[in-house]
């Protein structure tokens, strides 16, 4: 149950796009189409931003895209505005009922 | 609208105990697997605990097996983690979290309940 990889920080400006990166291993990311994304302010719940590696919940914008090769999941911001700027993590099912994070990307515009 | 709130948080002596709620509303509670997800301050988001809809599985991290212990009324639309021995590292915002379901993604988030682990 080792944490899933994540770079600690990214920034773009408005308008532009960016990915951020997450990596697992064989037994967890690179088994399963099962990676989602979730993004967190400050002192406030994370809320799902992708799930099924490209599955965007109603509501979430389609600004927000996700990705998968191998044992690397990519979480892409396109036209990011101010409001992105928030912590985002990436999560894999790990089988069994188990589920393992990464690190944590924060993101500034 | 799914709603989770957690209670039962709070400042506990290292080797104390505590037992955290889960008040679930806004679904059908019995269909759905739930869990407990943690983040120590300024820290990153770990999966500590999940239970099955019915409440006759339950999964662990390696970090808190035989240390906590989650169960579910499901009569009462609430989930519970029983939490022992805690230690410093226990220091955490806890999360109750619904999974979706196809039992393999956690959608829904609480808003947390803090516990602190402190002589």
């Amino acid at each position: 149950q080792s944490a899933l990889t994540q770079p600690a920080s990214v920034s773009g400006s408005p308008g532009q796009s960016i990915t951020i990166s997450c990596t697992g291993s064989s037994s967890d990311l690179g088994s399963y189409n099962l990676v989602s994304w979730y993004q967190q302010y400050p002192g406030k719940a994370p809320k799902i931003m992708i799930y099924e590696v490209t599955k965007r919940p109603s509501g979430v914008s389609n600004r927000f895209s996700g990705s998968r090769s191998g044992n690397t999941a990519s979480l892409t911001i396109s036209g990011l505005q101010a409001d992105d700027e928030a912590d985002y993590y990436c999560c894999s099912y790990a089988g069994s009922s188990t589920w393992v994070f990464g690190g944590g990307t924060k993101l500034t515009v | 609208e799914v709603v989770l709130v957690e209670s039962g948080g709070g400042l506990v002596e290292p080797g104390g105990s505590l037992r955290l709620s889960c008040a679930a509303s806004g679904f059908s509670f019995s269909n759905y697997a739930m869990g407990w997800v943690r983040q120590a301050p300024g820290k990153g988001l770990e999966w500590v605990s999940a239970v099955c809809a019915g409440g006759g599985c339950t999964y662990y991290a390696d970090s808190v097996r035989g240390q906590f212990t989650i169960s579910r009324d499901n009569s009462k639309n609430t989930i519970f983690l029983q939490m022992d021995a805690l230690r410093a590292e226990d220091t955490a915002r806890y999360y109750c979290a619904k999974v979706r379901g196809s039992g393999t993604t956690i959608d829904y988030w609480g808003q947390g309940t803090l516990v602190t682990v402190s002589s």
